[in-house]
């Protein structure tokens, strides 16, 4: 069975300053890993993907996450926030049948001034 | 451009009544799923289809039903039998394969009158 844990349901932090926020993962199948980010009242988008290959992964809106299969972990990076990254972020691991995703809880960024 | 079309973004239920969702999509994508989205609950999976004429529960089936006459539509019926349905309902496609993300609309959000 697959499962998502993120280790923090909010991180505040100033304007400008480096984020990252944590995800770890079970799984027993081929591991293929996502990073979701929703702005409030939407849907979500996609910020980056790993399937295979290097291990940093580089995404949208300047963000980039790290692929450890030791830790089973694929923290999500950011050197520098802005404001309009405050948002919900949901990291996902696939490789299911049916293309079926497995969610985290989320966890809430907010930037402040 | 391609996407998925969720509609109506809000959506108001009484008691006793069944609601249908809807969910279009035009990105020739094979596979559909319903979400259900509740405060620090994360994203659970309601139902899904890998193919037309074919659907399978998910995690929390109970109190909905779904149908797949067409490839582009997959419409979500929240029954009277679903008794906490207030909720932010969300459809996603993607093309089916278990490396593949998702791609999502922006959602329904669902009340209770």
């Amino acid at each position: 069975a697959q499962s998502v844990t993120q280790l923090d349901s909010q991180v505040p932090v100033f304007e400008e300053a480096p984020v990252e926020l944590r995800c770890n993962y079970s799984s027993s199948v081929s591991v293929y890993l996502f990073w979701y980010v929703q702005y409030p009242n939407q849907g979500l988008q996609l910020l980056l993907k790993y399937l295979s290959g290097s291990t940093l992964v580089k995404g949208i809106n300047g963000f980039e996450a790290e692929f450890n299969k030791s830790q089973t972990s694929f923290h999500l990076r950011k050197p520098s926030v802005h404001i309009s990254d405050t948002a919900e972020y949901f990291c996902a691991v696939g490789g299911n049948q049916g293309g079926k995703l497995i969610f985290g809880q989320g966890t809430e960024l907010s930037v402040k001034p | 451009d391609g996407g998925i079309t969720q509609s109506p973004k809000y959506l108001f239920r009484k008691e006793g009544q069944n609601v249908t969702l809807s969910c279009e999509q035009n990105l020739n994508h094979d596979a559909m799923y319903w979400y259900r989205q509740d405060p620090g609950q994360g994203l659970r999976l309601i139902y899904y289809s890998q193919i037309v004429n074919d659907f399978q529960k998910g995690d929390i089936a109970e109190g909905y039903s779904v149908s797949r006459e067409k490839k582009e539509s997959f419409p979500l019926t929240v029954t009277s039998a679903q008794k906490n349905p207030t909720a932010f309902y969300l459809c996603a496609s993607s093309s089916g394969g278990s490396s593949q993300p998702q791609h999502f609309g922006d959602g329904t959000r669902l009340s209770i009158l």
